[in-house]
């Protein structure tokens, strides 16, 4: 019963470096969700996936981009990192309507950028 | 322009003693609201959720209030415990299928 799988755990890139964080949910959850969270600021909504084959900007999605490839994952790329992008990013998956439970969170992927 | 505020970073109690975090929204479409709580290098986990068909739910310790005229809700944790000792989110949706979270709240419970 994994729930949400984000890897990696942890990254250091050199500005300029693209990476792709990679997210699996093994619960059949429709949405999907990519969250950052930065000190004093929360966690700020990037992308997500409302169903399979679709995305939709968040809050914060510039020098992003995502693929929902199929229904279990949804990746999150850095095409060019910037130290901006330092932070901890979260994955999620929602079920469908509002329920009770809200978003299942993976573990995070703590991303340095220098 | 921050949807989903709350204006205490911090709050410390005593074990045994109630816990009371606030939360204020200024979104009135939102009707849907949801706490998390988060250890630190763990992602956030579920709490407790309120629809704003209602003013108050239940969850064992936990309870959480909900004032739609003045736009806040509140997490009451009794009694609280040294393992509560987290940061607490808020979290709101005005079924879109998107929450917008507040800033956290760091809840330390003192024994």
């Amino acid at each position: 019963n994994a729930g949400v799988t984000q890897t990696p755990k942890f990254q250091v890139l050199k500005t300029g470096q693209s990476m792709t964080l990679q997210c699996a949910q093994d619960m059949n959850h429709n949405s999907m969700y990519w969250y950052r969270q930065d000190p004093g600021m929360g966690l700020r909504l990037i992308y997500y996936s409302a169903s399979e084959g679709t995305t939709d900007k968040g809050e914060v999605p510039n020098g992003y981009n995502v693929s929902r490839l199929n229904k279990r994952e949804f990746s999150l790329r850095l095409e060019s990192a910037a130290p901006s992008q330092t932070s901890v990013y979260f994955c999620a998956s929602l079920k469908g309507a509002e329920g009770a439970g809200g978003y299942t969170f993976g573990s995070g992927t703590r991303l340095t950028v220098v | 322009d921050q949807q989903v505020k709350q204006n205490s970073p911090s709050l410390s109690v005593q074990e045994g003693r109630i816990s009371i975090l606030n939360c204020d929204y200024t979104n009135s479409m939102f009707d849907y609201f949801l706490w998390y709580k988060k250890y630190p290098a763990e992602g956030p986990t579920f709490l407790i959720s309120i629809s704003s068909i209602k003013d108050k739910n239940e969850d064992g310790r936990f309870t959480v209030f909900l004032n739609k005229s003045a736009k806040h809700l509140s997490l009451h944790i009794v009694p609280s415990q040294p393992g509560d000792s987290a940061v607490y989110f808020c979290a709101a949706s005005g079924g879109t299928y998107k929450y917008i979270f507040g800033t956290g709240t760091r809840l330390k419970v003192l024994a």
